[in-house]
């Protein structure tokens, strides 16, 4: 499969405990982009990296909120002290920048509980 | 700030009808609108649109844009159960370090009845 994959798929955990998400993006993608959504809602943006490099943070990214991309390809999303409110599904997508267009592609997601 | 408006939010219609999708947008730096479709899972891109009048097409999913309304429509001609989903409308922005990013509707819930 060459398309996105994402680590867990489903997470439960208890509020306090700190979580790790992974991305791996279709190879030959320079772009990674991470996303949450809540039921009802479409994805908002969180962060994203060109290369390995971080471009943007959205202000939804409170300090407990972390991402990497240290090589360029795979990226982890960490969440310190989880708290309720942070349950939802964690979307990466990934996209090739040039002429051709720069559709993203997402993964299948991770959806995270806190209980 | 960005912001993407779908309606309707929801429509219940039945098997072989015609819908009608629409999603407005106010960007500080527009590059394209895109279409993806999610059914309980990860969205699937159905369209990118960046020229105004130029309708895309896939069987029976077409889409256009209108820049100067700031707008798009999804059509979906026939529909099946199996378009059953929420259709959700993206813009990507082209300004500076915001390039590329995309802003989402809240999301059109269609429900197709046999």
């Amino acid at each position: 499969d060459t398309g996105v994959s994402q680590d867990p798929r489903h997470k439960i955990t208890k509020r306090g405990q700190n979580v790790t998400f992974r991305c791996d993006p279709i190879s030959e993608h320079n772009r990674l982009y991470w996303y949450r959504q809540t039921l009802g809602q479409g994805p908002e943006f969180l962060t994203y990296f060109q290369n390995e490099a971080q471009l943007e943070k959205s202000r939804l990214l409170s300090d407990r909120f972390s991402a990497e991309r240290p090589k360029g390809s795979f990226s982890t999303l960490e969440i310190q002290r989880t708290e309720q409110g942070d349950s939802a599904m964690y979307l990466c997508a990934s996209s090739l920048v040039g002429l051709t267009g720069d559709t993203q592609y997402f993964g299948p997601g991770t959806r995270l509980t806190v209980l | 700030e960005d912001k993407v408006v779908q309606s309707p939010l929801s429509l219940v219609v039945h098997e072989g009808d015609t819908v009608t999708l629409n999603c407005s947008y106010e960007v500080t730096n527009f590059r394209s609108l895109l279409w993806y479709k999610q059914e309980k899972k990860a969205p699937t891109f159905l369209f990118m649109l960046t020229s105004s009048g130029i309708e895309k097409k896939s069987g029976r999913l077409s889409s256009i844009l209108d820049k100067k309304e700031l707008s798009s429509i999804l059509n979906i001609t026939a529909t099946q159960t199996g378009d059953s989903a929420i259709y959700l409308c993206a813009v990507a922005n082209a300004g500076g370090t915001s390039y590329g990013k995309l802003t989402f509707g809240q999301g059109t819930i269609l429900t197709v009845h046999p």
